[in-house]
């Protein structure tokens, strides 16, 4: 079983649609994180869930939206798609008690046409 | 700003050959250091480093981190064509994200 599964692999779509990404882990993380990879492979924190509860959001426009139905599960709706979104989204997963690494999904490729 | 800068961004070298890559940072509660390897999808835990001078090993990759001086060093030894991909320093911050580096784009030609 994949430890930390990300859906789609790929998305394709247009400028000013809304679309959403999933992640799910079984590995009964408590923390979970979406990060975003630009073109030029740099990898930014954009939120952090504890226990359902958002503990960081970065400066990232409200246009994203974490969504976490329960411990499992934190997926990310974009609204309004823009030519910049375009990028490979990461969902990594975490124990927070004490310094852990964190697992990181396979990423959803998102391009914005 | 917190700040975590790699260096070099690129490096092309032979089989065989030994590599450096470094990491230094700048934040403003360090907690701890970690270090990936990213070939065509995920990045991939290497180490983490939590104390100075404490080498941690695997195979022939280690890293050492230095917290007065504020940089970690990844060696790899006897580098193989399978080391190529691109070294992810990252550092620990507030909500336990980890804050990146732009990376090391390492490729071992054969």
């Amino acid at each position: 079983d994949t430890a930390v599964s990300q859906t789609p692999k790929y998305l394709v779509t247009q400028m000013g649609n809304d679309k959403s990404i999933k992640c799910e882990q079984n590995l009964g993380h408590d923390t979970m994180y979406w990060y975003k990879q630009d073109s030029k492979k740099f990898l930014k924190i954009m939120f952090s869930y504890n226990n359902k509860e958002l503990i960081i959001n970065e400066t990232v426009p409200n246009r994203f939206s974490p969504k976490s139905p329960d411990k499992a599960h934190l997926n990310l709706h974009i609204n309004s798609l823009e030519l910049g979104d375009s990028a490979v989204y990461f969902c990594a997963t975490q124990v927070t008690s004490g310094y852990n690494e964190q697992f990181f999904g396979p990423g959803t490729r998102l391009t914005v046409l | 700003e917190d700040k975590v800068v790699q260096s070099p961004l690129s490096l092309v070298v032979h089989e065989g050959d030994t590599v450096t890559l470094n990491c230094s940072y700048e934040v403003t509660n360090f907690r701890s250091l970690l270090w990936y390897k990213q070939e065509k999808k995920a990045p991939t835990f290497l180490f983490m480093l939590t104390s100075s001078g404490i080498e941690k090993k695997s195979g022939r990759l280690s890293s050492i981190l230095d917290k007065k001086e504020l940089f970690s060093i990844l060696n790899i030894t006897a580098t193989q064509t399978g080391d190529s991909a691109v070294y992810l320093c990252a550092v620990r911050i507030v909500g336990y994200a980890l804050n990146f580096g732009k990376g090391t784009s390492l490729l071992v030609t054969p």
